[in-house]
């Protein structure tokens, strides 16, 4: 059975600093997503990567993906107040369909 | 282009009732996820539907079933309503399988 896991789970952290969260799959996946969710609301996709080695940056969040090691890692640059949200990392559960397997998400808080 | 839309956004039940929810995908898209989210569980997979075929179903008890239309619209029914199905229920709608997925607003359902 597929897991997902991501670490940390709570993240405080100051503007300005950096930080990475990180996404271990257990089984071999050809997708990897990460979205975003404020409190309350949906989920927003960020980033969607596609094979090893994959490399996307939007802002100051970047994501890579290392299919060997089952992880994906979710890098902040100089975090602001507005990044703060639940992040989650999803796996392709099922070749070619849309199941999506979660990671329990890291709630980031980030405080002046 | 209007994204996807879930109805009711918000709905209050009793136990032992049952639920209907309905979610428009993304014009264009034939695939439809539902996902079940609580703050115990997290994000869970509970269905797919792609061109009113079910493709994939999570481990949820028989009470849960969905259905989707020739017009990609879907319907996800709760029966037996327990207190534990209080969560938000999102859907999400793609081109095809593997494909982005979007995420609706979501309905969030108390069952008292």
């Amino acid at each position: 059975e597929l897991k997902v896991e991501q670490n940390p789970l709570f993240l405080s952290m100051q503007e300005g600093k950096n930080y990475t969260i990180y996404c271990n799959y257990s089984t071999t996946s050809d997708r990897l997503y990460w979205y975003r969710q404020d409190p309350g609301k949906s989920l927003e996709s960020l980033f969607v990567l596609l094979s090893n080695g994959a490399v996307k940056q939007e802002g100051r969040l970047m994501a890579s993906l290392d299919t060997k090691a089952r992880l994906s890692t979710l890098h902040i640059t100089a975090a602001v107040h507005d990044l703060s949200a639940t992040y989650f990392c999803a796996v392709d559960g099922s070749y070619n369909t849309d199941k999506l397997i979660f990671g329990t998400g890291t709630r980031l808080q980030v405080f002046p | 282009k209007a994204g996807v839309t879930q109805t009711p956004r918000y709905l209050i039940k009793t136990r032992g009732q049952q639920v209907t929810l309905s979610c428009s995908p993304i014009s264009g898209h034939r695939s439809v996820s539902w996902y079940q989210q609580t703050p115990g569980q997290g994000l869970q997979f509970l269905f797919e539907y792609f061109s009113e075929t079910q493709r994939n179903k999570g481990n949820f008890p028989g009470r849960f079933s969905g259905r989707q239309f020739s017009n990609s619209r879907s319907e996800m029914n709760v029966s037996t309503l327990e207190l534990g199905d209080s969560a938000l229920y999102l859907c999400a709608s793609g081109r095809h399988g593997g494909d982005e997925q979007y995420f609706g607003p979501g309905t969030r359902l108390t069952v008292t």
